[in-house]
């Protein structure tokens, strides 16, 4: 199975809304990630988790506060976004590589379609 | 520094006939390279990976990709394009890993591939 689920698939929220997205994977990985997709455009990684902790954060504003409840769920919590963070978010998980055996896959879920009014 | 450059950013074919997306790659290192499709408002699927063992990779649905040192290329093919190719599809190759070990994912600007009846 692999399989990385996200809910919502479409949220629409008003600049002062706080609202969350959630990814869940049961694949047994310990990195997940958060990326970013505006249309026509590959994703821009905005956040990763390495056994739960955050190891990696691209200058994210704080508007978009990460956070990884166990192994196999990942949340974003969004507050006083604006118009230009609408998108479509993406989640992937992959399992982490010792040394130089090179990254492995990330497996992604089909992400949220963000509208910011 | 890993760069991907895709060279086309968009590829129209006749269904039944073969497909060519073509990808040039900078590294310093022995790099990991893959393939994504997504097809539109879905999440990113992996075609293929590389990752040093035989230098021709065989994916799903038919995809198939090369890896030529000396040239730096990781070109995409398939025999007989399918209406269901029609998508975008993106290039990646691998970062160095941090003092983490995580890899981010250095993607090419992505092809987008119309398939005509």
């Amino acid at each position: 199975d692999t399989e990385v689920t996200q809910t919502p698939k479409h949220l629409v929220m008003g600049m002062t809304n706080k609202k969350s997205l959630k990814c869940e994977q049961h694949m047994g990985h310990r990195a997940m990630y958060w990326y970013k997709q505006k249309a026509k455009k590959p994703p821009e990684l905005m956040f990763v988790y390495s056994y739960e902790k955050l190891s990696i954060n691209e200058s994210v504003p704080s508007r978009f506060s990460p956070e990884c409840p166990n192994s196999s769920l990942l949340n974003l919590h969004l507050h006083a976004l604006q118009p230009e963070d609408s998108a479509l978010y993406l989640c992937a998980s992959s399992r982490i590589r010792s040394g130089t055996k090179g990254p492995d896959t990330q497996y992604f879920g089909p992400g949220t379609r963000l509208t910011v009014l | 520094a890993q760069s991907v450059t895709q060279l086309d950013s968009h590829v129209s074919v006749s269904e039944g006939t073969p497909v060519l997306l073509r990808c040039n790659y900078s590294s310093s290192y022995s790099p990991s390279l893959f393939w994504y499709v997504q097809h539109p408002n879905k999440g990113l699927q992996l075609l293929l990976k590389y990752t040093s063992a035989a230098t021709l990779v065989k994916g799903i649905n038919g995809f198939e990709a090369e890896f030529k040192k000396s040239e730096t290329s990781f070109h995409l093919t398939k025999p007989s394009a399918h209406m269901s190719d029609a998508a975008e599809y993106f290039c990646v190759v691998s970062d160095i890993p941090n003092a983490g070990n995580n890899r981010k994912l250095i993607w090419g600007l992505g092809t987008s591939l119309g398939v005509n009846p």
